[in-house]
């Protein structure tokens, strides 16, 4: 296994566009993790998962943004109609219990908005 | 809220020098706290962590010790290295949910040779 992988890595879109991004966590990990990072700023808590069960979303996910886990595994997160606020860095983390055990990150997916 | 301050950067060192990167934080509770790295490139690492009061964190050289009387979680390292450059994130769980972290806005660090 060889981490948590995300793709794209960067994606450059118009606005008022919808993007997906993937994320493929660590095999054996049941919690899954979205995170949103600007320039400067560390890291902001946007949802999670336990299996495929959306556990928690923050307010910073508002309606144009939803994120599944089908079948457990990978996720997606999409952004329908982007906002020019919305170029940052996304990140993507999973688990094996809780979050304060360790998580491991992706290398994240960073949107520019034109 | 639980929140975290860090130090604003950025850092700039010369190898073999002592790092410090102040981190206090505020809590209700206990929680634990953690610091993250980002080296360039590369997705956010645990450096360390600590579960409770006293508790002192440490790995690759670095330390940190959590501090109830002065709510802080200090990160030190005795002799830094050009490889340690990196942007170092102070953390803790929200005070609704362990599975929640607030970070910090993050500390660069570059060492110089």
């Amino acid at each position: 296994d060889t981490g948590v992988s995300q793709n794209p890595r960067h994606k450059i879109t118009k606005r008022g566009q919808n993007v997906t991004f993937r994320c493929d966590p660590i095999s054996e990990h049941n919690r899954l993790y979205w995170y949103r990072q600007t320039l400067g700023q560390g890291p902001e808590f946007l949802t999670y998962f336990q299996n495929e069960a959306q556990l928690e979303k923050s307010r910073l996910l508002s309606d144009r943004f939803s994120a599944e886990r089908p079948k457990g595994s990978f996720s997606t997160l999409e952004i329908q109609r982007t906002e020019q606020g919305d170029s940052a860095m996304y990140l993507c983390a999973s688990s094996q219990g809780q979050m304060n055990t360790e998580a491991f990150f992706g290398q994240g997916t960073r949107l520019t908005v034109v | 809220g639980n929140s975290v301050t860090q130090m604003e950067g950025p850092v700039t060192l010369s190898e073999e020098a002592f790092l410090t990167i102040n981190c206090t934080y505020t809590a209700t509770g206990y929680p634990s706290l953690f610091w993250y790295v980002q080296y360039p490139g590369e997705g956010l690492q645990l450096l360390l962590k600590a579960t409770k009061a006293d508790d002192k964190g440490s790995n690759k050289g670095f330390e940190a010790t959590y501090r109830k009387e002065t709510t802080s979680f200090h990160l030190e390292k005795g002799s830094v290295q050009v490889s340690d450059s990196a942007v170092y994130f102070c953390a803790l769980p929200s005070e609704t949910s362990y599975d929640k972290v607030i970070f910090g806005p993050g500390t660069s660090l570059s060492v110089i040779p």
